[in-house]
């Protein structure tokens, strides 16, 4: 059974690259067809999709974030990464890595989350 | 393109039906069946309870059902328990990315 747990930095200053990883295990990142999704959450608000990467290495992203975001993945070490440039308190938040088998989900196996404070 | 549109709060007694709706404004909903349903405790990650819009995954009762009309796809969960008493996030897959609602709490009476 797949499991999957976020990791990075719990704190960024303003203006500077978030960088987080997603360690896939229970399975090969690189094997079958899947999306490897991040989504993030604000403190007390909701959910938001910001961008995934398919086992092919398609990504799109959320178009609020274009330009900001890049997700990649690396096979040797089993695990998919964000990097976010730029940031600032808005971006503070619970950030979720998750798997979906189709591209129209955010995800059916999610990270437990890890929290990103964007603060001086 | 802006959240897709849930209500902040519905409620229900144990074992009553309450149905939670969202609605779409642009590319999302009316245009794709690609709506899922997440169900989130505090404090811990999103369950996908439905998705393209009336799907189970394995594992998830079927308490838990989905429709849609037009753009407003609806949640219902029957047999409500106090379990159930959290929140609710829809999503809609757009052509290119995946848009959430803002949340429904629902509260157990």
């Amino acid at each position: 059974q797949v499991q999957l747990q976020e990791s990075g930095p719990g704190l960024e200053k303003p203006s500077q690259t978030l960088s987080l990883t997603c360690t896939v295990s229970g399975g090969s990142i690189s094997s079958g067809s899947y999306y490897w999704n991040w989504i993030r959450q604000p403190a007390g608000k909701g959910l938001e999709w910001i961008g995934r990467i398919h086992t092919s290495g398609n990504t799109n992203y959320n178009p609020s974030l274009t330009g900001r975001v890049t997700i990649s993945v690396d096979t040797s070490k089993n695990h998919f990464s964000l990097k976010m440039t730029s940031v600032t308190a808005a971006d503070t938040a619970v950030y979720y890595c998750a798997r979906s088998t189709t591209g129209t989900t955010a995800g059916n196996v999610w990270g437990q989350g890890t929290l990103v404070t964007v603060s001086a | 393109q802006s959240a897709l549109t849930q209500p902040h709060s519905v409620s229900g007694s144990p074992g009553q039906s309450v149905t939670i709706s969202c609605t779409g404004a642009g590319r999302d909903v009316g245009d794709y069946n690609y709506v899922s349903w997440y169900q989130q405790h505090p404090g811990k990650a999103p369950k996908l309870l439905i998705y393209d819009v009336s799907k189970r995954p394995s594992g998830v009762p079927d308490r838990f059902s989905g429709s849609k009309s037009g753009n407003t796809a609806s949640l219902t969960i029957s047999g409500l328990q106090a379990d159930d008493e959290t929140d609710y996030y829809c999503s809609s897959y757009t052509g290119s990315f995946v848009l959430f609602g803002g949340g429904t709490k629902l509260t157990v009476l």
